[in-house]
């Protein structure tokens, strides 16, 4: 049983590349998270997906979009990337509101 | 405001001793309350949740949550080197918005 899976672990940007970061879980969860973590900052929410065919903002969306591919699958795309989005992104899911959430194991993201 | 708000540490206890971990936060719609901690370079993991006034005890660990004051805390009894983590305290929003905040994060050192 894999619970999220986030693809790719590790990634290197240009300045104004873009790129997709993918990730997928089986455990048919509703709600699906994406956050980034900075020294210092904890995690802070860009988007998140409370089910299947709805997005919401988060903290700090700008520069980013996403999409709630299906049940399983929630993308997060950075059009343009900057130097400032140089961080990890955990994505995470969870069944209803009062449950827990499980996070995948990251993707370490710098933009040079 | 920042919505979920934690004491900024680094908090360092000796082996054996209680260490107190506190969170406050600004909605008071809020339903859900959940204490995670994260290993460097990990992703984090859940301890424990509450929804309910008063205390929830899980082993070592017991949540204390006061909605009127607006604040959560956990406590870890007989702290162990291995206790040595980042704690992350998340709050989820009530009503059918699912969003999941977290406060910065408190540093616990144990020392031996």
């Amino acid at each position: 049983n894999a619970g999220v899976t986030q693809t790719p672990k590790f990634q290197v940007l240009k300045t104004g590349q873009s790129m997709t970061l993918q990730c997928a879980q089986d455990m048919n969860h509703n709600s699906m998270y994406w956050y980034r973590q900075d020294p210092g900052m904890g995690l802070r929410l860009i988007y998140y997906s409370a089910s299947e065919g709805t997005t919401d903002k988060g903290e700090v969306p700008n520069g980013y979009n996403v999409s709630r591919l299906n049940k399983r699958e929630f993308s997060l795309r950075l059009e343009s990337a900057a130097p400032s989005q140089t961080s990890v992104y955990f994505c995470a899911s969870s069944e209803v509101w009062d449950t827990e959430a499980f996070f995948g194991q990251g993707t370490r993201l710098t933009v040079v | 405001q920042k919505e979920v708000e934690q004491n900024s540490g680094p908090l360092s206890v000796p082996e054996g001793a209680i260490a107190s971990l506190n969170c406050t936060y600004s909605d008071r719609g809020s339903q859900s309350f959940f204490w995670y901690r994260q290993y460097s370079g990990k992703s984090p993991e859940l301890i424990m949740f509450i929804y309910s006034n008063g205390d929830k005890e899980d082993g070592r660990f017991t949540a204390q949550l006061n909605k009127a004051s607006q604040y959560v805390s956990l406590l870890i009894r007989d702290s162990q080197p291995s206790d040595s983590a980042t704690y992350l305290c998340a709050v989820r929003s009530g009503g059918s918005n699912y969003k999941l905040t977290f406060g910065k994060g408190t540093l616990l050192t144990v020392n031996p």
